[in-house]
């Protein structure tokens, strides 16, 4: 499998404050790229995803930015909650997510009041 | 809808012994994935089913490792013999027709 590069490992951010975290991958046969929430105990459950044909996809408090050339993506939180306490995964796949995700290493998340 | 279901939630046995997951995907789904999850590799594609039928298993780690999916609404992950690097929690994950992954809530196995 390809790599999926994700950083930071862990991140704390400030309640109000904005979380950003960051992928990068090489195979340039992806072409779909969802992140991925994970709470303890849990599986890991779909927040958002992009495909490469739009550079920026919002859905409520959560972006992702996607740069096709670079080969990268993040995701940005805005207004962060302690409730977005997480742990989050950037993954990667090709044939539009049927071959099988690749996941980042994932972002250990702490939103403090 | 109940989600994937799997079985057992947690798993303790000793090295040596026979491991049986179990995964019920969710009905409609027809692309079933295994992954595990352990602190140091995270998540880790095993193997993945289309209509029951394994298309990609390079992720296995060992022949010790088999799966397999009889029909469209069960499938099974094996370790015979179970070693204790082979602790870690499984997930199963079923795909939709917009090609959402819905995990199950995991297998934690461990080997001791």
């Amino acid at each position: 499998q390809q790599q999926v590069k994700q950083s930071p490992q862990s991140l704390i951010v400030q309640k109000g404050g904005i979380s950003i975290i960051n992928c990068a991958y090489e195979n340039t046969a992806f072409d779909y790229f969802p992140w991925y929430q994970q709470f303890p105990g849990k599986g890991p459950a779909l927040l958002i995803a992009i495909r490469p044909d739009v550079s920026e996809k919002k859905e409520g408090r959560f972006t992702i930015s996607f740069n096709k050339s670079a080969k990268q993506f993040s995701l940005h939180i805005m207004d962060s909650q302690p409730g977005d306490s997480a742990t989050y995964f950037c993954a990667a796949s090709s044939g539009g997510g049927a071959d099988g995700l690749t996941f980042g290493k994932g972002t250990h998340l702490i939103i403090q009041p | 809808d109940a989600g994937v279901i799997q079985s057992p939630r947690h798993e303790v046995t000793e090295m040596g012994q026979e491991v049986t997951l179990r995964c019920k995907p969710i009905s409609g789904h027809d692309y079933l994935f295994w992954y595990r999850q352990t602190m140091m590799r995270g998540l880790e594609l095993l193997i993945y089913f289309n209509n029951n039928v394994p298309i990609d298993d390079s992720g296995m780690p060992e022949d010790r490792f088999s799966a397999k999916m009889p029909n469209a609404s069960f499938s099974t992950l094996k370790i015979q013999p179970s070693e204790p690097r082979d602790s870690a929690v499984y997930f199963c994950a079923s795909r939709s027709l917009t090609g959402e992954l819905f995990f199950g809530e995991g297998s934690r196995l461990t080997v001791l």
